[in-house]
């Protein structure tokens, strides 16, 4: 079985500065990791995935995210934000072997201006 | 548009009145999955169906019915809604059940029961 936990419910961080935001996960198999993005009152669209290969992963709107599997994270980043990017973010997991994704609770991007 | 829409976006229903929220997608997805999202539990699955008359239940299934009569379509029927019900609904598609492909997400329906 897996498990997803984001650390972090709310990062709040002024524009143009760069933002982390943190996805640990528990899995005792090869896992495929994913990140989602929600703006607000949407549902939810791809940012990236990670499947195999390169553990830098380049998404859309200039977010990457590196799969570290001795710390079994995978974390998200972006150099600079933008109001534009105000979202909630869920990172996501599962078993190659599986069809289901073991959610994260969601983390709040708040941009300050 | 490849996309995937739920119907209605927003509702308000008495405990206990039978409701069914739409959800179909243009894309010839053979795998569609209904969630519910509520404040810091993240995304909960409630069904799933692999194909056309395929279903099983999710991790939240109680409560909740499903069919798959066409590939396109894959309603949810509360038969007998309650409070602890009140949420907010995703409706998901993707080309297969294999979990290495994107899901494609629906705009969610808002239900509140009183």
């Amino acid at each position: 079985a897996q498990s997803v936990t984001q650390l972090d419910s709310q990062v709040p961080v002024f524009e143009e500065a760069p933002v982390e935001l943190r996805c640990n996960y528990s899995s005792s198999v090869s896992v495929y990791l994913f990140w989602y993005v929600q703006y607000p009152n949407q549902g939810l669209q791809l940012l990236l995935k990670y499947l195999s290969g390169s553990t830098l992963v380049k998404g859309i709107n200039g977010f990457e995210a590196e799969f570290n599997k001795s710390q079994t994270s995978f974390h998200l980043r972006k150099p600079s934000v933008h109001i534009s990017d105000t979202a909630e973010y869920f990172c996501a997991v599962s078993g190659r072997s599986n069809y289901q994704l073991i959610w994260g609770a969601g983390t709040k991007l708040i941009i300050k201006p | 548009e490849a996309q995937v829409t739920q119907n209605p976006r927003y509702l308000i229903t008495v405990t206990g009145k039978k409701l069914t929220v739409t959800c179909s997608q243009n894309m010839n997805h053979e795998y569609m999955s209904w969630y519910r999202q509520d404040p810091g539990l993240g995304l909960r699955q409630i069904y799933y169906s692999m194909n056309v008359e395929v279903t099983d239940k999710g991790d939240v299934p109680e409560g909740y019915k499903v069919s798959r009569k066409e590939k396109r379509n894959f309603p949810l029927i509360l038969e007998s809604p309650s409070p602890n019900q009140t949420s907010l609904y995703f409706c998901a598609s993707t080309l297969s059940g294999m979990s290495s492909y994107e899901q494609y997400f629906g705009p969610g329906t808002r239900l509140t029961v009183t």
